[in-house]
């Protein structure tokens, strides 16, 4: 009964591959994010999506690409992987103008090498 | 854009003992959300309080919206209160509430 669940937990890679990021949120909530949080715990936004449609993008370099199949769904894929992308990626949901609290999965850790 | 200070950076108690993290922002907010990030990395949501005042169990967060402050309370911590503490506020400037900008956070160690 997990309610945001992303996959994998753990993901080690080389760079220039390219790999993706799963993310599902069972809380019936139309809003969801991807936050990016460094090796100094600093948490960022990088993207939002609002019923499928992309909300929020901050300044994240074009290799990244979130996508929004249904709104329970948003996946992130990282093409041509650097060795500066080494982070705890985490997908988080809420309901938009709700005065709803923020809920976090779990993280994944990319480690490109 | 809005900025976030928290402090202190870090706190070390002793179990049993009380303390009040602080969290200041520069703009007027519409969202401000409270989280704990324990050492396995799971990030929790503690409060949503944009203003006012908020109990949960031995935490209570209060939130001075005109004097653009929030505090967390921790009271007779445990070790399992250990971890890092995030503030996270979103302005009226920006136009939602779906953009939140987070604190560098408290790390808080509580020995045993």
């Amino acid at each position: 009964d997990t309610a945001v669940s992303q996959t994998p937990k753990y993901l080690v890679t080389q760079m220039g591959n390219d790999k993706s990021i799963k993310c599902e949120q069972n809380l019936g909530h139309d809003t969801m994010y991807w936050y990016k949080q460094d090796s100094k715990k600093f948490l960022k936004i990088m993207f939002s999506y609002n019923n499928k449609e992309l909300i929020i993008n901050e300044t994240v370099p074009n290799r990244f690409s979130p996508k929004s199949p249904d709104k329970a769904h948003l996946n992130l894929h990282i093409n041509s992987l650097e060795l500066g992308d080494s982070a705890v990626y985490f997908c988080a949901s809420s309901q938009l103008r709700g005065n709803s609290p923020l809920h976090f999965g779990n993280g994944t850790r990319l480690t490109v090498t | 854009g809005i900025q976030v200070e928290q402090s202190p950076p870090d706190l070390i108690l002793q179990e049993g003992a009380n303390s009040t993290l602080r969290c200041n922002f520069s703009d007027s907010v519409n969202n401000l959300q409270w989280f704990h990030q324990n050492p396995w990395g799971q990030l929790i949501n503690l409060f949503y309080i944009p203003s006012g005042t908020k109990q949960n169990g031995r935490l209570s967060a209060t939130t001075v919206a005109t004097e653009r402050y929030s505090l967390l309370y921790i009271s007779s911590s445990q070790t399992t209160d250990s971890g890092v503490y995030f503030c996270a506020v979103s302005s009226y400037l920006q136009g939602g509430s779906e953009k939140l900008v987070f604190g560098k956070g408290t790390k808080l160690t509580v020995n045993p």
